[in-house]
């Protein structure tokens, strides 16, 4: 069973700043199947990173995705007060067929 | 557009069986190559992927989850469905249902409170 772990589990940073998270997995993952995405409490999460590079309709320039392997990076240049959430990496493919990372809260300092 | 809604009973007993039913439009359960499935997440909690059914017909659990898990489907009403037996207050969750590929589309999601 492959497992997603994701650091900091909460980044706490101020608007303007950026912001680097990491998802870790236990074994090689496609780029072709990893994703991200963005929850704020009350919604249900949005994706934002597919395919470890490529961002999804509507989202803005300043994310950006990375990686290959067993390490992946999310990260989100000039902190907007809307990017403020709790952030999942997601992997595909693998028994089981879905998983997702525990999440990192990024929070405003 | 894709929609897709959850509904159900927002309160099950313990040692019940938690039903749910996902009501899909503007795509087709049966025709399109997707895996239509259910995600949850407990309160203050992460997500846990349950299961999925395929287009084709096909099924697929969490190992976690599989002793207590079926989905299964209604073409003829474009919906799929969740049953989780022998739920306990550790099911307690707000429950997705999902349009899956190498991504995930989400349903709004819906509270399952496990409670006598």
């Amino acid at each position: 069973e492959i497992v997603l772990t994701q650091s900091p589990g909460t980044l706490s940073l101020s608007p303007g700043e950026r912001a680097t998270l990491s998802c870790r997995a236990s074994q090689s993952v496609s780029s072709s199947y990893l994703a991200w995405y963005q929850q704020k409490p009350g919604q249900a999460p949005r994706l934002v990173i597919y395919a470890a590079s490529s961002r999804a309709t509507g989202i803005p320039d300043r994310f950006s995705g990375s990686g290959s392997g067993t390490d992946f990076t999310l990260t989100i240049n000039r902190l907007e007060p809307e990017d403020f959430a709790v952030y999942y990496c997601q992997q595909y493919g693998y028994s089981p067929l879905y998983t997702f990372g525990q999440g990192t809260k990024l929070e405003i300092k | 557009q894709l929609q897709l809604q959850e509904s159900g009973p927002g309160l099950v007993k313990p040692s019940e069986t938690l039903s749910l039913t996902c009501t899909v439009s503007g795509d087709s359960i049966s025709s399109s190559a997707y895996y239509w499935g259910w995600i949850r997440q407990p309160p203050g909690k992460g997500l846990e992927w349950i299961g999925s059914i395929y287009y084709s017909g096909s099924s697929y659990y969490n190992p976690s989850l599989k002793s207590r898990v079926t989905i299964s489907r209604d073409t003829s009403k474009n919906q799929f469905s969740l049953k989780l037996s022998s739920v306990t207050a550790t099911d307690t969750a707000v429950y997705y249902c999902a349009r899956g590929a190498a991504e995930v589309e989400w349903g709004q999601g819906t509270l399952v409170t496990v409670s006598s």
